[in-house]
């Protein structure tokens, strides 16, 4: 595998269930993010990982909870979501930028999550 | 309330003709610009960035061109090609949470051969 690489592909769930997307880099990067694509919206930042540390909460509700075992892992615990949380989930890896001095982010290819 | 905008939803161009993408932002904080490309069902593909300290930055058939005074950046590809018709977002960062990007909503290019 090469990149970045996030499973599963497509997911739907329900109000009451609870589900993890994954996210797996392969480019040595020691940051990582979480990004919510919805329909007609920028792209907006959910959380940021450095180093393994949780360096930002972009706001985002308790019911997403993230988790960063090592630097090429991340996951998107997911619980009693409601159905406008239904989006395009898109984990990026980059080098940080006080290491690097740039800030290139390079995505997977999402994970199309439905809740009904 | 958007920091970077791209007002233009959508742009059609004749294959070979020159494409020109807009993005404006608001922050006058921002101090590096990054251009993205996304096919359908892929996540975004960097395609090429300009720091504040520039006010071009050419990489073959991409140019991007930043205008400070204005907070207006542009991507020109020329020539064109089919291959080239996908979403297209520009992003901006600053010093301040360095590592955040915040992203316009998109230019969907079609590439008319």
């Amino acid at each position: 595998e090469t990149g970045v690489t996030q499973t599963p592909r497509h997911l739907v769930m329900g109000m009451t269930n609870k589900k993890s997307l994954k996210c797996e880099q392969h480019l040595g990067h020691n940051a990582m993010y979480w990004y919510k694509q919805s329909a007609k919206k920028p792209l907006e930042l959910m959380f940021v990982y450095n180093f393994k540390e949780q360096t930002e909460n972009n706001s985002v509700p308790s019911r997403f909870s993230p988790e960063c075992p090592n630097s090429s892992h991340l996951f998107l615990h997911l619980h009693t979501l409601q159905p406008e949380d239904s989006a395009l989930y898109l984990c990026a890896s980059s080098q940080d930028f006080e290491t690097s001095g740039y800030n290139e982010q390079f995505f997977g290819p999402g994970t199309r999550l439905t809740v009904l | 309330d958007q920091q970077v905008k791209q007002n233009s939803p959508s742009l059609s161009v004749q294959e070979g003709r020159i494409s020109i993408l807009n993005c404006d932002y608001t922050n006058s904080m921002f101090d590096y610009f990054l251009w993205y490309k996304k096919y359908p069902a892929e996540g975004p593909t960097f395609l090429i960035s300009i720091s504040s300290i520039k006010d071009k930055n050419e990489d073959g058939r991409f140019t991007v061109f930043l205008n400070k005074s204005a907070k207006h950046l542009s991507l020109h590809i020329v020539p064109s090609q089919p291959g080239d018709s996908a979403v297209y977002f520009c992003a901006a960062s600053g010093n301040h949470g360095a590592n955040n990007l915040f992203f316009g909503t998109g230019t969907r290019l079609t590439v008319i051969p």
